[in-house]
C-alpha cells in the first residue's frame, strides 16, 4: 500500500486568491491523480498528474484554473487559482502503481477548502 | 463505457443486524471493483477489491462483497453492524483497458442503537 500525505488539511481563503495543495507519497508510484469532492457529492476526477509533463485534464477542468505540477514520482501539487465560493470543496490526492495486477488507488485525507 | 450505480443514497440498520449496500456496474471490458469507506472528516479508506480472482472478496472490519457477473453486481455486506461502521461508502469500478475509474454517488450508512 501507499501512504499519501496532503497539506494543508484545511484552509479558509478569500475570493480571488490562490491556494497550492501539496501531496507526498511514501513510495514511488506510477500514477497520481487529483479529485474534487463537493459537499454531499461523490468524487470527480480533475486531472492525472504526469511526471515531468503537463497534466491530463478531464472535461470541465482547465490548466489555468487548476495548474498541476509533478516534478518526480512521489510529489505533486494542485493550485486552485482565482478562487470563488464555488471552489469550496474537498480536494483529494490519489496514487496508484500500475503493473500491479488490480492494484487499487490510495487516497490522501484531503484538503478541505472554504472560500469566502 | 462504464458506470456504477449505488442503489441507495441512505441505509439505516440497527446495531448488530446485517448490512447490505448495493452496487451495480457496467463496463465494456473486464473490470476491477472496489469499495471505499469515508468516515466524517476523514480520507477514503480501501475496504476491499475484486480483481478477477475469487468472486467472494473479504475486506477489513468484517466486510465482504460478492462479484456476480450475471447480475453485474458487487454488493457489500457485513453480518453484524457496529456503531463505528457509520460512514459514507463508495463503490468504484475500474476499466482494466484504459485504467479509468468511476465512483458511485455513495451510500451513507446510519447505525441505530
Amino acid at each position: 500500500s501507499a501512504v499519501i500525505s496532503q497539506k494543508p488539511s484545511r484552509d479558509i481563503c478569500q475570493r480571488g486568491t490562490s491556494l497550492t495543495i501539496q501531496c507526498q507519497v511514501d513510495s514511488q508510484v506510477t500514477m497520481m491523480f487529483w479529485y474534487r469532492q463537493q459537499p454531499g457529492q461523490s468524487l470527480t476526477l480533475i486531472a492525472t498528474a504526469n511526471q515531468g509533463s503537463e497534466a491530463t485534464y478531464e472535461s470541465g477542468f482547465v490548466i489555468d484554473k487548476f495548474p498541476i505540477s509533478r516534478p518526480n514520482l512521489t510529489f505533486s501539487t494542485l493550485t486552485v487559482s482565482n478562487m470563488s465560493p464555488e471552489d469550496s470543496s474537498i480536494y483529494l490526492c490519489s496514487a496508484r502503481t500500475t503493473g500491479v495486477a488490480g492494484g487499487p488507488q490510495y487516497f490522501g485525507a484531503g484538503t478541505r477548502l472554504s472560500v469566502l | 463505457a462504464q458506470s456504477v450505480t449505488q442503489l441507495d443514497s441512505h441505509v439505516s440498520v440497527s446495531e448488530g443486524t446485517p448490512v447490505l449496500l448495493r452496487c451495480n456496474y457496467s463496463s465494456s471490458y473486464s473490470p476491477s471493483l472496489f469499495w471505499y469507506v469515508q468516515h466524517p472528516n476523514k480520507g477514503l479508506q480501501l475496504l476491499l477489491k475484486y480483481t478477477s480472482a475469487a468472486t467472494l472478496v473479504k475486506g477489513i472490519n468484517g466486510f465482504e462483497a460478492e462479484f456476480k457477473k450475471s447480475e453485474t453486481s458487487f454488493h457489500l455486506t457485513k453480518p453484524s453492524a457496529h456503531m463505528s461502521d457509520a460512514a459514507e461508502y463508495f463503490c468504484v469500478v475500474r476499466n482494466n483497458r484504459d485504467d479509468k475509474i468511476i465512483f458511485g454517488k455513495g451510500t451513507r450508512l446510519h447505525i441505530l442503537p
